[in-house]
C-alpha cells in the first residue's frame, strides 16, 4: 500500500515569495491534515479535511496560507507572502475515520 | 486547554537497557493516543495507536500503557539498540480527530 505523498521534499525561497505544497494521502482515507513543525517542536495543526469540506482551520494563519483539497483527494497548501517565522517542516497525513494517523515525509520548507 | 508534555526533553541510555518514555496530557476524556517515531529529516512514523477503552498495546520491543484517570502514557522499549535513537512524539486525540502533539523525547542509545 502506497503511503502519504508529498512535494516538494525541500524548498528555499526569499520572505516575501509564495510557495506550495502538494500532498496525495493514502487512497480511501478521507480525512487529511496539515501540520507545521517548527525545529525542536511538536506538529501543529494547520488545517482538517474529511473528503473535501474543511473540518478546522482555526490556527491557520488565513492572511497568508491557504488551502485546498480538490476532489476530496490530494491537497495543495499554499503560503503567500512567506514570512522568515514560516521556516519549518510542512507535514501532511491522512486517516480513515478518528484512526490511526500516518504521516508523508514532509517538506521542509526556508524561507531567507 | 487540552496540552500534551512530554519529559525528559532528551535522553540518553546505553545499548541494552529497557527504558521509558512518559507523556501526560491535561483532559482525560480522551478518544485515542499515538507513539510517533521521527528520525532527522524525516516524517512521522506510527507505532503504537492506544484507543481509550485500552491499557497497553504491544508491537515487538515495544510496550505502550494508557492511564486516563492519570492522564499519563508510557512507552517501554526493551533491550536498546543503536538504531532506536530518534524522536520520540506522544500525541493525543481529544475526540475532536486531530492529534494534539508534545514536543518529543529525543532518544540517543549509546553503543
Amino acid at each position: 500500500e502506497a503511503g502519504v505523498a508529498q512535494s516538494p521534499r525541500y524548498k528555499i525561497i526569499e520572505k516575501r515569495q509564495s510557495v506550495a505544497f502538494w500532498c496525495n494521502p493514502i487512497s480511501g482515507h478521507a480525512t487529511l491534515y496539515w501540520y507545521q513543525q517548527i525545529l525542536g517542536q511538536g506538529p501543529k495543526l494547520l488545517i482538517q479535511f474529511q473528503n473535501n469540506g474543511v473540518v478546522d482551520d482555526s490556527q491557520l494563519p488565513k492572511d497568508r496560507f491557504s488551502a485546498e483539497r480538490l476532489k476530496g483527494v490530494d491537497s495543495t497548501l499554499k503560503i503567500q507572502p512567506a514570512k522568515l517565522e514560516d521556516s519549518a517542516v510542512y507535514l501532511c497525513a491522512s486517516s480513515f475515520w478518528a484512526g490511526e494517523l500516518f504521516f508523508g515525509e514532509g517538506s521542509r520548507l526556508t524561507v531567507l | 486547554k487540552q496540552e500534551v508534555t512530554q519529559i525528559p526533553a532528551a535522553l540518553s541510555v546505553p545499548e541494552g537497557e529497557n527504558l521509558v518514555l512518559n507523556c501526560s496530557f491535561t483532559d482525560s476524556a480522551i478518544y485515542n493516543l499515538q507513539w510517533f517515531r521521527q528520525d532527522p529529516g524525516k516524517g512521522l512514523t506510527s507505532l503504537l495507536l492506544i484507543q481509550s477503552s485500552q491499557r497497553e498495546q504491544t508491537s515487538g520491543r515495544l510496550n505502550a500503557s494508557l492511564d486516563k484517570s492519570s492522564g499519563r502514557s508510557t512507552l517501554y522499549i526493551a533491550a536498546s539498540q543503536p538504531g532506536d535513537s530518534a524522536t520520540y512524539l506522544c500525541a493525543v486525540n481529544f475526540g475532536n480527530e486531530k492529534l494534539t502533539f508534545g514536543t518529543g523525547t529525543r532518544l540517543t542509545i549509546i553503543p
